[in-house]
């Protein structure tokens, strides 16, 4: 069965306190993991999309990057705006737009 | 930049009514896609629409569920007969080219469903 665990489920950080959340995932023939943020109440918001193992993508302060069996969100230096939760999903092979996603990671940055 | 757009914000319907949520994908898109997050719980696939036909449904799109391109701009998903459990926040998203691949989905802000 397809499968996506997200660790922890809540992290607290200080305000330049750099830290990575972990996406562990088991698909049939994966063809994308996507990261999405969701603030309360709203839809999620595209962050990335990665395809295969060692393709790594930037954005401001968040990385991400892909195994065979992981990814992970590395957050540099963290604002408290950049305070949500953030989804991890991926889309198996022959899958028509049906993401599987993880439960997120709520993380919370204090000044 | 463009978006997706779903009315209403906010609905309360009573158990047994039937509910119509609608959407306004992105322009240029061509999949488009219910999802539903019952409160504390993960983002559910519910369907997924090309060419004016489903090509992918959840084991929750039973037949109370029905979906929708009744002109060149919106997406409609309707509930025929509420239940207390379908109350949840429900999702359109839309994604420019084929739904595999990986291509990028993106959401609307979401409808959200209260059945009392």
């Amino acid at each position: 069965e397809d499968q996506v665990t997200q660790s922890p489920e809540a992290l607290r950080l200080q305000e330049g306190e750099s830290s990575s959340l972990n996406c562990s995932y088991t698909v049939s023939g994966l063809r994308g993991l996507f990261w999405y943020r969701q603030d309360p109440g709203k839809g999620p918001e595209f962050l990335f999309t990665l395809y295969s193992a060692g393709e790594e993508k930037e954005k401001e302060r968040l990385k991400a990057t892909l195994t065979k069996k992981e990814s992970f969100l590395h957050i540099t230096a963290p604002k408290p705006e950049d305070s949500a939760t953030y989804l991890c999903a991926v889309i198996r092979g022959g899958s028509q737009g049906n993401l599987i996603f993880g439960k997120g990671t709520k993380l919370s940055v204090k000044p | 930049e463009p978006e997706v757009t779903q009315t209403p914000s906010h609905q309360v319907t009573q158990m047994g009514q039937e509910v119509i949520l609608r959407c306004v994908p992105i322009s240029n898109h061509l999949y488009f896609y219910w999802y539903r997050q019952i409160l504390g719980q993960k983002v559910e696939f519910l369907v997924s629409f090309y060419n004016n036909e489903i090509s992918e449904k959840s084991e929750i799109f039973d037949d109370q569920f029905s979906v929708e391109r009744p002109d060149g701009s919106n997406f409609t998903l309707k509930i025929r007969s509420t239940k207390l459990e379908d109350s949840a926040m429900y999702f359109c998203a839309s994604s420019p080219r084929t739904g595999t691949s990986g291509n990028t989905i993106y959401f609307g802000e979401g409808s959200w469903l209260t059945v009392v």
